[in-house]
């Protein structure tokens, strides 16, 4: 079965400690896989997608085929980085995107 | 203008009652979706429209009907919903096709079924 799994519904990390976001998925093809987030009372958006390779408010995230991960780390964590982190694979039917999400992380920054 | 705008905000309605939801972006973006989103929950993909054209549907039931009337709009027409359909509706919109484009989404509107 295609999905996306995000192991920790929960995730707490103080400000400027390192921070990891796992997200495993499995897919028969060649994966494309993006990370949304959502900040409070803001509408969902793109943070990274793999395929663009760029830090996006310091966040990197690296696929790892071998691995079949997508994780999204940040080195010093800011208290604005808390949200709700959505990982997501475009399993591409229909001649269209077709994105299937995964349950979500919400990231808290302890001051 | 890089917004996604939907309307209403809020929508409560009977079980008998017939509404629609109205998504609207001005981006020139030629796919448009549907999603919907349970309380805790990731969205969940519904419809998708490539150049007006319904491309997906996920068997969604046909108490809910798409519409497509051109490039800008995207309505959702309601029609003797379950209470279980009660849920935060997304529209999204990017450029069509199969590749990594961003989606973009509007604030939703929140759906209560009584």
């Amino acid at each position: 079965a295609q999905r996306v799994t995000q192991p920790e519904k929960l995730l707490s990390v103080f400000k400027g400690a390192p921070v990891e976001l796992k997200c495993n998925y499995s897919y028969s093809g060649s994966p494309e896989l993006f990370w949304y987030v959502q900040y409070s009372r803001q509408r969902l958006q793109l943070l990274l997608r793999h395929i663009s390779r760029e830090s996006i408010k310091g966040f990197t995230a690296d696929l790892n085929k071998g691995e079949t991960s997508f994780h999204l780390k940040k080195p010093f964590a800011q208290e604005e980085d808390s949200a709700m982190y959505y990982c997501a694979l475009n399993l591409r039917g229909g001649g269209a995107q077709k994105l299937v999400f995964g349950q979500g992380t919400r990231l808290t920054i302890n001051p | 203008d890089t917004e996604v705008t939907q309307t209403p905000k809020h929508l409560v309605m009977g079980m008998t009652n017939k509404k629609s939801l109205k998504c609207e972006q001005h981006m020139g973006h030629r796919a448009m979706y549907w999603y919907k989103q349970k309380a805790k929950k990731p969205p969940e993909l519904m419809f998708v429209y490539s150049y007006e054209k319904l491309s997906i549907n996920e068997s969604v039931p046909s108490r809910f009907s798409p519409e497509c009337p051109n490039s800008s709009l995207l309505n959702l027409h309601l029609h003797a919903l379950q209470p279980e359909d009660s849920a935060l509706y997304l529209c999204a919109s990017s450029h069509p096709g199969q590749g990594t484009y961003e989606q973009y989404f509007g604030p939703g509107t929140r759906l209560t079924v009584t």
